[in-house]
């Protein structure tokens, strides 16, 4: 079955402090691999995409994240957060017909 | 331009009733996408409209649910005898659906049902 996992349900950071964000999936086909952000009080929003190519994407706001397919991986990196990052996130690998498959989420708190 | 947009942006309902839940899509978005996110959780898929075509259901928890949209445009999410386990935020999304091409869901703000 097609699954998203992601290891961290609540990280608590610092400002300045470096960011990674577990995210494995299971999933047989052609790989499209997304990270989504949503900030207090805002709707979902698009961070970083993954659709071929080059397996380190760059996204919004400084983040990026690897596509490591021996791994079933796509961990999400920022070097250096500020309070604005806090924030839930999401992982979700496309599946058949175009749906999305998401993680449960990461609660992202940073403290100034 | 506009993003997708839902309405109502809350609803308050009573076990047992119906509600019906809007979407509208980026203009020109030919797929559009429901998922529902309980309290904690993902966001597990519902339902997917493209185009023309008969729609992906494979995710309706149940024959409560149903969904609905005319061409291209608006889409409503219409959930039947309503039971507390519907409690959610459900969202909308859309996407540019281009034959061979990758690409990106965008999503509304949501509607948070809350079956009392």
């Amino acid at each position: 079955a097609q699954s998203v996992s992601q290891h961290n349900h609540h990280v608590i950071l610092s400002e300045a402090a470096s960011l990674e964000l577990g995210c494995n999936y299971s999933y047989g086909g052609t790989v499209n691999l997304f990270w989504y952000v949503q900030y207090p009080g805002q709707h979902l929003q698009l961070l970083l995409k993954y659709f071929s190519g080059d397996p380190l994407v760059k996204g919004i706001k400084g983040f990026e994240a690897e596509f490591i397919k021996s791994k079933f991986s796509f961990n999400l990196r920022k070097p250096s957060v500020q309070w604005s990052d806090t924030a839930e996130y999401f992982c979700a690998v496309k599946g058949g017909y175009n749906k999305l498959i998401f993680g449960a989420g990461t609660r992202l708190a940073v403290h100034p | 331009g506009a993003g997708v947009s839902q309405s109502p942006s809350n609803k308050v309902t009573e076990k047992g009733k119906d509600v019906e839940l809007r979407c509208d899509p980026i203009s020109g978005h030919t797929a559009l996408y429901w998922y529902r996110q309980r309290l904690g959780q993902g966001l597990e898929f519902l339902i997917y409209f493209q185009g023309n075509s008969a729609p992906d259901k494979s995710g309706l928890p149940s024959d409560r649910f149903s969904a609905e949209r005319t061409g291209e445009s608006v889409s409503t999410l219409t959930i039947q005898r309503t039971q507390q386990e519907d409690s959610a935020v459900y969202l909308c999304a859309s996407s540019l659906r281009l034959a061979g091409r990758a690409d990106t869901q965008y999503f509304g703000p949501g509607t948070r049902l809350t079956v009392l």
